[in-house]
């Protein structure tokens, strides 16, 4: 069974700053999805970025970007220039790629909780 | 976009009654829908998975009889709380899939709390 590992309980930033968010995961997989979910107060869940294993180069979406290192089953989140609206809860998620429809589940880390200091 | 809405929001019910939780994609059809659960501080927990017109597959834990899940048409599935105790008040998370589509979209969640 697939697991996603968040060791980050919780992570501070200085506005305007950078800051990394850890992930690992561990499948017998070669094929699958890895996700970044932003959870705020609302409870609301947020696709914040995505990346398809097949792919080697690391996707990007404005100031966030991953390093997806597949040998090492890792999947980090850079959030540049960080902004007082960042601050959530952020969940690292996984996906098969298999073509079934149970493969759209969504295994989720635990969770790091983002703090941003003005 | 593709939105997904839950009703209700918000219910807090008696101890040994059933409450009704929906989920519904109102602008796409989704072949297959997913009930989460979460609880304070917690990681979203997978409860089951929906498909339309079939019975819903239960992850290993999840009481099937107590968490009743029907997904009767492409736009709703309902997720039943039965006989619920207080150890079920939990946020409940519904998310969909498109049909055909690759894209999964999350609903708002339902707050329960059982009293």
């Amino acid at each position: 069974a697939q697991t996603v590992t968040q060791s980050q309980p919780e992570m501070s930033v200085q506005e305007a700053e950078t800051v990394t968010l850890s992930c690992t995961y561990d499948t017998s997989e070669s094929d699958y999805y890895l996700f970044w979910y932003k959870q705020p107060p609302s409870r609301q869940m947020i696709l914040v970025i995505r990346q398809e294993a097949y792919k080697q180069q690391n996707a990007t979406e404005n100031r966030f970007s991953v390093n997806f290192q597949k040998a090492a089953k890792s999947f980090s989140l850079k959030i540049s220039d960080s902004q007082l609206g960042d601050a959530a809860m952020y969940f690292c998620a996984y996906r098969s790629a298999l073509l079934m429809d149970s493969s759209y589940k969504l295994i989720f880390g635990s969770g790091t909780r983002l703090l941003v200091r003005p | 976009g593709a939105v997904v809405s839950q009703h209700p929001s918000w219910v807090i019910c008696k101890s040994g009654t059933s409450v009704k939780i929906e989920c519904r994609s109102l602008d796409f059809q989704a072949t297959t829908m997913f009930w989460y659960r979460q609880f304070p501080k917690q990681s979203l927990m997978l409860m089951a998975t929906s498909n339309e017109g079939s019975k819903a597959t239960y992850e290993q834990g999840v009481e099937k009889d107590k968490f009743l899940i029907n997904h009767a048409s492409l736009t709703l599935s309902t997720l039943t709380v039965t006989s619920a105790h207080p150890e079920d008040s939990s946020f409940y998370i519904c998310s969909a899939r498109k049909v055909l589509g690759n894209t999964i979209y999350f609903g708002e969640g339902s707050w329960l709390t059982v009293v």
